[in-house]
C-alpha cells in the first residue's frame, strides 16, 4: 500500500493560514488523495480529497504537486477547533479501504 | 441521519472475559469497517465488511471476531483478550462503490476498551 509522510505537529496562530503538507512519493496514477482529521477524543472526520486537480470545499482547500507526489492542505483561517490530528490518505480505486499515515497535530494558538 | 454510534464507549474486561462491541448505522452503507487505535497512534485497519460478507482481514489475532448480521449492524466479538490490546476501537461505514472518488468514511465514536 502506498504510504504518506506527514511532520509529527505544526503549530499555527489562530485567524492565520495553515498549509499541511503530505509527500506521497509512491503514489501510483489511480490513488486518490484524503484528508481526514481527528479532534479529541472523536473519530476521525472527512476534510478534502482530490486526485489531480486542486480542490476547495467549505472546510478546507487541496492543493496538489503536478507530479502527485505530495499535497497540501490549506486551513485558510485557523481556529480554536481546528485543532486535531490531520491524516492525509491514499485510496485506491480498487477497495474503500483505508491505510492511515502518522498524521500531524495541529496546535492553534489564540 | 449521518451517524455511526458504537456502544459501549468504555468496556473494562478481564483476559478471560467474553464481550461484544456493537455498531450501527443508517445511511444504507453497504461497507463496514472496524479500526483499532492506541494511544498517539493513527487508527489500523482491522476487517472490512462488504455487502455483509467479510471482505479484509488484516491479520488480525482469532480472539478477534467480526460478524455483521445485517447491513446496518456490525458487531465484534471479544475473547481472550491480551492486555496490549487495550485499544479504542473505531467503526465505520462508506458506500460500497470503488468506482467513485467519494466514498467517505463515516467514523463513529469509538469504544475505549482496557484489558485488565
Amino acid at each position: 500500500d502506498a504510504k504518506t509522510t506527514q511532520p509529527n505537529s505544526m503549530e499555527s496562530n489562530e485567524e492565520e493560514p495553515v498549509h499541511l503538507p503530505c509527500n506521497h512519493s509512491t503514489i501510483s496514477g489511480t490513488d486518490y488523495i484524503h484528508w481526514y482529521r481527528q479532534l479529541p477524543s472523536q473519530g476521525p472526520e472527512y476534510v478534502i480529497h482530490g486526485l489531480t486537480s486542486n480542490v476547495n470545499n467549505r472546510m478546507a482547500s487541496l492543493a496538489i504537486a503536478e507530479d502527485r507526489k505530495s499535497s497540501t492542505l490549506i486551513l485558510h483561517r485557523a481556529t480554536l477547533r481546528d485543532a486535531a490530528v490531520y491524516y492525509c490518505i491514499l485510496r485506491t480505486n480498487t477497495g474503500n479501504q483505508f491505510y492511515f499515515g502518522t498524521g500531524t497535530s495541529l496546535t492553534v494558538i489564540p | 441521519d449521518t451517524e455511526v454510534t458504537q456502544t459501549p464507549k468504555h468496556l473494562v474486561m478481564g483476559m478471560t472475559n467474553k464481550k461484544s462491541l456493537k455498531c450501527e448505522q443508517h445511511m444504507g452503507h453497504r461497507a463496514m469497517y472496524w479500526y483499532k487505535q492506541k494511544a498517539k497512534k493513527p487508527p489500523e485497519l482491522m476487517f472490512v465488511y462488504s455487502y455483509e460478507k467479510l471482505s479484509i482481514n488484516e491479520s488480525v489475532p482469532s480472539r478477534f471476531s467480526p460478524e455483521c448480521p445485517n447491513s446496518s449492524l456490525l458487531n465484534l466479538h471479544l475473547h481472550a483478550l491480551q492486555p496490549e490490546d487495550s485499544a479504542l476501537y473505531l467503526c465505520a461505514s462508506s458506500q460500497e462503490s470503488r468506482q467513485n472518488s467519494y466514498n467517505e468514511q463515516f467514523f463513529g465514536p469509538g469504544t475505549r476498551l482496557t484489558v485488565l
